[in-house]
């Protein structure tokens, strides 16, 4: 099956640094790519997603790169403001039945 | 839409009993799936469903059954809790068309299991 990897495990940046958290996928089947933030207590809500036949998408502040040759992805934060302290999961599958997630990255934006 | 809806939102079992946590989801979505979180390690697939009457395993599913009888419902049994199934229980719902596809959380349940 799919094995997703998340680094860094936690990430202290300065309010208005960027953030960048880095997830690699080893079944190149893989097709779609989506971010999840969780804030404490609540559920996973999406944030961005990209899919196989886009390189890079961007949302406002936030933006994320797939490199489908290296089977790696990344999410890119710039200006981080204190709301922006969560938990960050990445997530992969080909199916859109069975969602493989990282293990997170807990993002603390220091004021 | 009331979208993705769990029950309970908390629940403290024994060692040995049996529940079941209640999922439902009302955006007529072919795909449903239970994940548990624990600390460290992300959400990991239990138990999945392709649509009414079809289930299948994820990466840890011993411990645990599903049915899905309806489009609408995909509950989790447990079925002679342990200690080591004390987690936070997330249900999601999906859909998938072409290329596009999203999933949908409940807002979990917190299990513990003493």
């Amino acid at each position: 099956g799919e094995n997703v990897e998340q680094h860094p495990s936690t990430l202290s940046v300065q309010e208005g640094d960027s953030a960048v958290i880095k997830c690699t996928y080893s079944d190149s089947a893989s097709n779609y790519f989506p971010w999840y933030k969780q804030e404490l207590g609540k559920r996973p809500q999406l944030i961005i997603d990209i899919r196989s036949n886009v390189g890079e998408k961007k949302d406002q502040r936030i933006a994320v790169t797939l490199n489908k040759t290296a089977k790696h992805f990344s999410l890119h934060i710039t200006e981080t403001q204190p709301e922006d302290s969560a938990v960050y999961f990445c997530a992969a599958t080909n199916t859109g039945n069975q969602f493989y997630f990282g293990t997170g990255t807990s993002l603390t934006v220091i004021p | 839409n009331a979208g993705v809806t769990q029950t309970p939102k908390f629940q403290v079992l024994k060692t040995g009993q049996s529940m079941t946590l209640q999922c439902a989801q009302d955006m007529n979505h072919e795909y449903m799936s239970w994940y548990r979180q624990d600390p460290g390690m992300g959400l990991r697939l239990i138990h999945y469903s392709v649509g009414a009457g079809i289930t299948d395993q994820g990466e840890v599913p011993n411990g645990y059954n599903v049915s899905r009888s309806t489009t609408e419902d995909f509950p989790l049994r447990l079925l002679s809790a342990a200690p080591s199934q004390t987690s936070v229980y997330f249900c999601a719902s999906s859909y998938s068309q072409g290329s596009d596809t999203e999933a949908f959380f409940g807002q979990g349940t917190r299990l513990t299991v003493v």
